[in-house]
């Protein structure tokens, strides 16, 4: 398996653009996950999905923020319109619920820079 | 919400020497779960301990769960350079899936 794929791998952009980013879950996994790290704010976990519905979004920041999750192999995070406070690096990580527990795999993380 | 703190938030070691870094919540967890992050790395899952004063071993490093289900350690013995990097802890809520994660330790290891 690929692991979790996640795109752009780096995305430089300018104050007041929209900015999207991309996630393909591990096949088989029926929650995908957003977060987002920075050096203030440690991981922090933006909103979550199950069988491709969202289940919690209380760590959105705003609503410019906004994640969808069109069918099991995809989800999308946008910032729209961006702002230099939003430069971190954001995963997307994907889980399943098994004997193991709730190990999630994170994705490479697209790390954001809004200039 | 849940927080979960990790101190300390630095350790820099001498290579060979052990490090430990400890984890506490102020509720308690159904089970506690650890991650390394290599620097610019994504988190990697090591460990989930789910059992009171459960004791759990990879090789060189112990994860311990507290009698009382709110703290949790992870040892490392004889640290080498392949260590480095941030370890977290991550603890359950507001949903079996969802964790909240800890702050996090950065280990340096200084050859």
């Amino acid at each position: 398996d690929a692991g979790v794929i996640q795109s752009p791998r780096h995305e430089v952009t300018e104050m007041g653009q929209e900015v999207t980013l991309r996630c393909k879950p591990i096949s088989g996994h029926d929650y995908l996950f957003w977060y987002r790290q920075t050096m203030m704010r440690g991981l922090e976990l933006l909103i979550y999905f199950n069988n491709n519905v969202p289940i919690d979004d209380s760590g959105m920041p705003e609503d410019r923020f906004s994640a969808k999750m069109p069918n099991a192999s995809f989800s999308t995070l946008k910032i729209q319109p961006s702002e230099p406070r939003d430069s971190a690096v954001y995963f997307c990580a994907s889980s399943w619920l098994s004997g193991r527990g709730n190990e999630q795999f994170f994705g490479p993380g697209t790390r954001l820079t809004v200039l | 919400g849940q927080q979960v703190m990790q101190i300390p938030q630095y350790q820099h070691v001498q290579e060979g020497e052990d490090f430990t870094t400890y984890c506490n919540s102020s509720t308690t967890l159904s089970n506690i779960q650890w991650y390394k992050q290599r620097p610019g790395g994504h988190p990697v899952f090591l460990i989930q301990l789910v059992k009171s004063g459960e004791v759990k071993k990879q090789k060189r490093l112990t994860f311990q769960f507290g009698e009382a289900k709110k703290n949790s350690s992870l040892h490392i013995t004889a640290t080498q350079t392949t260590d480095v990097g941030t370890y977290f802890c991550a603890a359950p809520w507001g949903g079996y899936q969802k964790v909240t994660f800890g702050t996090g330790t950065k280990l340096q290891v200084i050859p």
